[in-house]
């Protein structure tokens, strides 16, 4: 099956940039999604990219997607307090099964 | 905005009951799925449900999980026999034709 993974922790400073990285095996996978979750919520849609995409732009969140590399990244410009929660990226093979990896729970302080 | 919608939030049950858990999906989606994640570790694929019947099952889906949609709102994934390692948040999503799936907030579950 898919394989994703991520690193598992950001500390980042209120008002700087947050970047979380992730990687995959599936080279046929066709979207790429990212989720938020805050403590003891559940999976917020944030944003995807298509498979066919370098770079989508949604507001404050910037994805990059490196097809060649399978690496997949998201951009949080002016990082605020409310930002702090996992973000978890995960990938749709073909037969539309997620898969997720571990998550990576970002911290900002003042 | 529509969103998928889980109960109960949170279910404690003895070792070896059956539970139920229930999900609203968006209404005019036709895809449903149910997902877990054991605390501290990764979402995970237990099954996807289509046109009345199972499309995809993960092998952590064996005889003792079953899926229903009993009539044109709910899904439900039932346990019929808990063991202690069934604990964990079980997320439900649905999607439309698009591939996008939505998650709801999920079941905080605890066997004890």
């Amino acid at each position: 099956g898919e394989d994703v993974e991520q690193s598992l922790f950001l500390s980042v400073r209120e008002g700087d940039s947050s970047v979380i990285n992730c990687t995959y095996t599936d080279s046929s996978s066709t979207y790429l999604y990212w989720y938020k979750q805050e403590p003891g919520a559940g999976l917020q849609l944030l944003t995807y990219i298509f498979s066919n995409m370098d770079m989508k732009q949604d507001q404050r969140l910037t994805v990059l997607l490196n097809k060649k590399d399978k690496h997949l990244s998201l951009r949080i410009a002016d990082t605020q307090t409310g930002d702090s929660a996992i973000y978890f990226c995960a990938v749709l093979s073909n037969d539309y099964k997620l898969s997720f990896g571990a998550g990576t729970t970002v911290t900002v302080r003042a | 905005e529509p969103e998928v919608t889980q109960t109960p939030s949170h279910q404690v049950t003895q070792m070896g009951q059956e539970v139920i858990l229930r999900c609203v999906p968006i209404s005019n989606h036709l895809y449903f799925y149910w997902y877990r994640q054991i605390l501290g570790q990764k979402v995970e694929f237990l099954v996807s449900f289509y046109n009345n019947e199972i499309s995809e099952k993960s092998e952590i889906f064996d005889d003792q999980f079953s899926v229903e949609r009993p009539d044109g709102s709910n899904f439900t994934l039932k346990i019929r026999s808990t063991k202690l390692e069934d604990s964990a948040m079980y997320f439900c999503a649905s999607r439309e034709e698009q591939e996008t799936q939505y998650f709801g907030p999920g079941t905080r579950l605890l066997v004890l």
